[in-house]
Parts: structure tokens; C-alpha cells; sequence
């Protein structure tokens, strides 16, 4: 049962470029949404969350934005660099930390 | 602080035996999940503890069961393993309570079923 749609499942874009991933819930009781970066053989690691209090957040070249009525939420990543390059997942969490992942987007930025 | 540590970090076991996984939370941290990844499958929660208490479970079997001791380490048993139960397991710690937090990951432990 999926809760956390994500798209795209892959992404190229150039150095220096946008790079856009979204997602999309279900449950309306999922009261926070985070983004994992993911590089091979590691654990995720914690990029930016966002409550759904909020519409935009953002941590330096890193901004979510959040559309509660329309049960979405996005990650732009300004600026991409190489180092940029790893698999993202966005996460709904409820209360208890049953947190539930989209299916990740692998990015590459090309130099 | 000490992040998340998992051991052993690679294992190798064959088909209907049974192991055991170990996750030492981030001090200080008292809620500790469990997740299973595989490439098909994506990210799956497995289940929740918090305070020694399994607060919520995923679609998983039975055989799959977990544990929480009172310094917040946990463990996570797989019993009678099945070729498809080779995956990556991921422990996370956080110290909410009543309100979903943080979670911070470990490296995982890749357990290969032969």
C-alpha cells in the first residue's frame, strides 16, 4: 500500500541547474514530511523537513515546498553540483515515527 | 554525539536459518524503528519502539519480530530466512514521543540469504 508517491523516478540536469522532485501523500495524518539523501552503501541521511504549519522551507541551496490541500510537497535543489548526485526519498511521518517513503529519485548532475 | 550504530554491518546466512540485528541508538534517544530496503520494494517500515514498547508495526510476517531494552538499544530477529528477506536493514533513532521527529539512520546492516 503505497502512501508517499514520488516522482520522478530518475533526473539528469546539468551543474550549476534546478533540480525539482515531488511527492505526494494520502493520509491527512501525517504531520511531518522529511527528505533523505541517500549515497550508495550508506545510510539516509536527513537533508530538510517541513510540518505541514508551513508552506516553504528552505536550508540554503535546499527548499521544500508544501501544498497541504493538495496533499503535496516538493524538493528544489538550487544551484545542483556533482556532489549533488545520490538518491533522494521523500517521507511522511506520523505521531509515532511510522514513516512511510516515496520510492526514491536517483539524480545525476553532470559536470 | 555518537550516531546510530548497526552490527554487524554484513552477514551472510542461508536459507531457514535465523539472526538477530542490533541497533544502538543515538544517546539520549528513546524511540528506535526499524526498516527494510530492497531495490524493488523501495524503503519499508518494519516497526516502532519506543520506551521498550512496539508502538506500531508494518505489513511484515511474523517471522520478522524486534525488541527494545531499557538503555533503548534494540534488536530485530528474522526467523527461518527466506531468499527474499536479503536486503539492506536500516535502524533509526529519535527522541520524540508523542510527535514524529527526526528520525536519524544507521549504515544498515546487508544481510545476503543464500
Amino acid at each position: 500500500q503505497q502512501q508517499v508517491k514520488q516522482s520522478p523516478q530518475s533526473l539528469i540536469v546539468q551543474k550549476g541547474g534546478i533540480s525539482i522532485i515531488n511527492c505526494a501523500y494520502e493520509n491527512t495524518a501525517f504531520d511531518y514530511f522529511p527528505w533523505y539523501q541517500q549515497f550508495p552503501g550508506k545510510g539516509p541521511a536527513l537533508l530538510i523537513a517541513i510540518r505541514p504549519d508551513v508552506s516553504e522551507k528552505k536550508e540554503g541551496r535546499f527548499t521544500i515546498s508544501f501544498n497541504k490541500s493538495a496533499k503535496q510537497f516538493s524538493l528544489h535543489i538550487m544551484d545542483s553540483q556533482p556532489g549533488d548526485s545520490a538518491t533522494y526519498f521523500c517521507a511522511a511521518s506520523k505521531y509515532n515515527n511510522d514513516m512511510r517513503f516515496g520510492a526514491g529519485t536517483r539524480l545525476t548532475v553532470k559536470p | 554525539k555518537a550516531g546510530v550504530t548497526q552490527t554487524p554491518r554484513y552477514l551472510i546466512k542461508t536459507r531457514g536459518q535465523q539472526v538477530t540485528l542490533s541497533c544502538s541508538p543515538i544517546s539520549g534517544h528513546r524511540s528506535v524503528s526499524w526498516y527494510q530496503q530492497t531495490p524493488g520494494q523501495g524503503l519499508q517500515f518494519l516497526f516502532e519502539y519506543f520506551s521498550e514498547t512496539q508502538r506500531n508495526k508494518g505489513n511484515f510476517p511474523g517471522r520478522f519480530s524486534g525488541r527494545q531494552f531499557s538503555n533503548s538499544r534494540s534488536e530485530m530477529n528474522v526467523s527461518t530466512l527466506e531468499l527474499g528477506d536479503s536486503a539492506l536493514y536500516l535502524c533509526a533513532s529519535s527522541s520524540a514521543g508523542n510527535r514524529a521527529d527526526t528520525q536519524y539512520f544507521g549504515p544498515g546492516t546487508r544481510l545476503t540469504v543464500l
